[in-house]
This record gives C-alpha cells, structure tokens and sequence, in this order.
C-alpha cells in the first residue's frame, strides 16, 4: 500500500521556467512532509519541509504547498535552473516518532 | 561541514556470500537509518537504530540484519546475498528525539549480487 504516491515519473522544464512537482499521500496521520534531491550516484539532500499546520513555505526559489483537505503537496522551483535536473523524493511522517515514508520520485529535467 | 560515509560505492559479491556494508557519522546522531532505492520503488527503509545496541525493522527487513556498537557506526548485514538484494543502498543519520526530522545521507553503495 503506496502511502506517498508521486504520479509523475519524470518532468520537462525549459530553463527560467517553473517546474512543479505533485506528491499526494493518502495516511491523514502525515503531519511533517519534505522534499529530498537526489543526483545521480550521490545521496539525497535535504531540499525544504512543511509541517501540517503551515500550508506554504519559501526558501529561495522553492516553495512547497500543502493542501491538507486534498492530502497533497507541490514542490514550486522557480526560475528552473539545468542544475535542477536530478530526482526529487517526497516523504511523510506522523509524528516525530515515526519513520520517513517516501514517495517513488520524480526527475526533473531542465533543459537550457 | 556535516558527513555520512559509507564504506564502499560498488560492491559485487556472489550469491550466497555474507555481506557488510559499512556506514560512518561525524554528527553525534543518535538516529541512523539504512535504505535501498530500486528503480519504480523509491526508498523503502530496511532497519533503523535510535541508540548504540538500539534497532527496530523497517518496512523491509528480511533478509537483512543490523549492527550498532559505536554511536557513529551502523552496519548492514546480508546473511546470504541473493540476486534480488542487488540495488542502491543509502545509509542516514538524523538528530536525537525524533525520527522525521532532515535526514542526512551517505553516497550509496550499489551492491550487485552474482
């Protein structure tokens, strides 16, 4: 049972662009979300989080968007930049006790 | 500059071999995390630790097993590699007190089981 479901495999963006990336989840216990980047052969990065009782943060030129009643999540890069171009993982917890469930991933690429 | 170190980037071993894959913090975390990344699977958790001697299973555990003795060092074990454990394997550390917080990850290890 696929708790985190990231719908899009991959995603085209032109440069200066934004790119959006979608992440529903289906568990209504998910309070804390976070958006990872991973390169290809290197570990995923810690890229932005939410908690449940914000529904936007910004940091630079990503925002992330929860719409708790859709039980969904957007990642907003913008302007798209070709060092974006890497695999973008969605993950949940419920509570600060449990473990992070991540979606399956999406790559990005931004194409100058 | 924080760091998680994992032992080898490539592995092959044979089927059957019993396997280590090695994974070092310099961050004082007490939370360490192993997990393997297929392709159309994402990152699924095979075991975790909160504390040295501390491990709770993940959502895939079998045929794996874990090690912490040190605070720093936590060891993925394959008993009996088979063909189907090949993949990435991502270990990661967190600060104490709660699991879901910023995670921080190793390189990856892709093990190839023959």
């Amino acid at each position: 049972d696929q708790q985190v479901k990231q719908n899009s495999p991959s995603l085209s963006v032109q440069e200066g662009r934004i790119s959006i990336l979608n992440c529903d989840y289906t568990n209504s216990m998910f309070d804390y979300f976070l958006w990872y980047k991973k390169y290809p052969a290197e570990g995923p990065t810690f890229l932005i989080s939410i908690s449940s009782i914000k529904d936007k943060n910004e940091d630079g030129r990503f925002t992330v968007f929860l719409n708790k009643s859709a039980k969904h999540l957007s990642l907003h890069i913008v302007p798209s930049q070709p060092g974006d171009s890497a695999v973008y993982f969605c993950a949940a917890s419920a509570g600060g006790y449990s473990t992070l469930t991540f979606g399956k991933g999406t790559m990005l690429l931004v194409s100058p | 500059d924080v760091k998680v170190t994992q032992s080898s980037r490539y592995l092959v071993k044979r089927t059957g071999e019993k396997v280590f894959l090695e994974c070092v913090q310099d961050m004082d975390h007490e939370n360490m995390f192993w997990y393997r990344q297929d392709p159309g699977l994402g990152l699924r958790l095979i075991y975790f630790s909160y504390d040295v001697k501390m491990k709770e299973k993940g959502d895939i555990p079998e045929g794996y097993s874990v090690s912490r003795e040190k605070k720093e060092r936590f060891s993925l074990i394959l008993e009996s590699a088979s063909t189907n454990q090949t993949s990435m394997y991502l270990c990661a550390s967190s600060s104490p007190g709660q699991l879901n917080t910023e995670a921080f990850f190793g390189q990856g290890t892709r093990l190839t089981v023959v």
